[in-house]
């Protein structure tokens, strides 16, 4: 089983609608989690960290549930320019060094 | 405002020749990273270094080296380079807070 495992996509979905992408991670000690987005051959960029009570920046909501082990990431108001892949990164715990663990990425592909 | 750079950006090499690619923050980070990136198999971390002088394995370390040559500088070196390092290579660094930067990215192509 991966580490970290997302629906590759693509999710496809018109200007204005709502989606939500899950990630599930098998480390239980996993200790943080971030969603990062990569547009077509770019280098992946933060989107937003992931924290226990659940966050919001803007559009965007992300949430975690530690006993199932799975993050999610929502968004709303879906505009052309959401269009990216988006992956999932979490850090097992006790590593000594943060290694950062990389999903495969859920595509996302917003039309008009 | 450079962040973290890396050259080339594109590249063909000959099965067996070597090359290495640069990489280069301006960030002042500890930590730098080399992974690749391949269509399904997400990013991969070849090796990283924790900090200047150290450098460890990642998860697919065969056929290839680095060099932490100061703590702006985290080299990847092909010795030998075959097909199936045809990839993107993303060097990266993180600071103190867990946000890690990207450059943008090297198309490596090895025929």
């Amino acid at each position: 089983r991966k580490e970290v495992e997302q629906d590759p996509g693509p999710f496809n979905v018109p200007e204005g609608a709502t989606v939500a992408f899950n990630c599930t991670y098998s480390n239980s000690a996993s200790q943080s989690f971030f969603w990062y987005r990569q547009d077509c051959r770019k280098e992946p960029k933060l989107l937003m960290s992931v924290y226990s009570s659940g966050n919001e920046d803007g559009r965007f909501t992300a949430q975690l549930n530690r006993a199932s082990q799975y993050i999610s990431l929502l968004i709303r108001d879906s505009k052309l320019s959401d269009s990216a892949t988006y992956l999932c990164v979490v850090t097992p715990m006790n590593t000594g060094f943060q290694k950062l663990v990389f999903g495969t990425g859920t595509r996302l592909l917003v039309s008009p | 405002n450079a962040g973290v750079t890396q050259t080339p950006k594109f590249q063909v090499l000959k099965t067996g020749q070597s090359m290495t690619l640069q990489c280069a923050q301006d960030m002042n980070h500890n930590s730098m990273y080399w992974y690749r990136q391949d269509p399904g198999m997400g990013l991969r971390l070849i090796y990283y270094s924790a900090s200047e002088g150290t450098t460890d394995k990642g998860e697919v370390p065969n056929g290839y080296n680095v060099s932490r040559l100061n703590k702006r500088e985290f080299s990847l070196r092909l010795e030998s380079a075959a097909p199936s390092q045809t990839s993107v290579y993303f060097c990266a660094s993180r600071g103190s807070g867990n946000t890690i930067y990207f450059g943008e990215g090297s198309w490596l192509t090895v025929v």
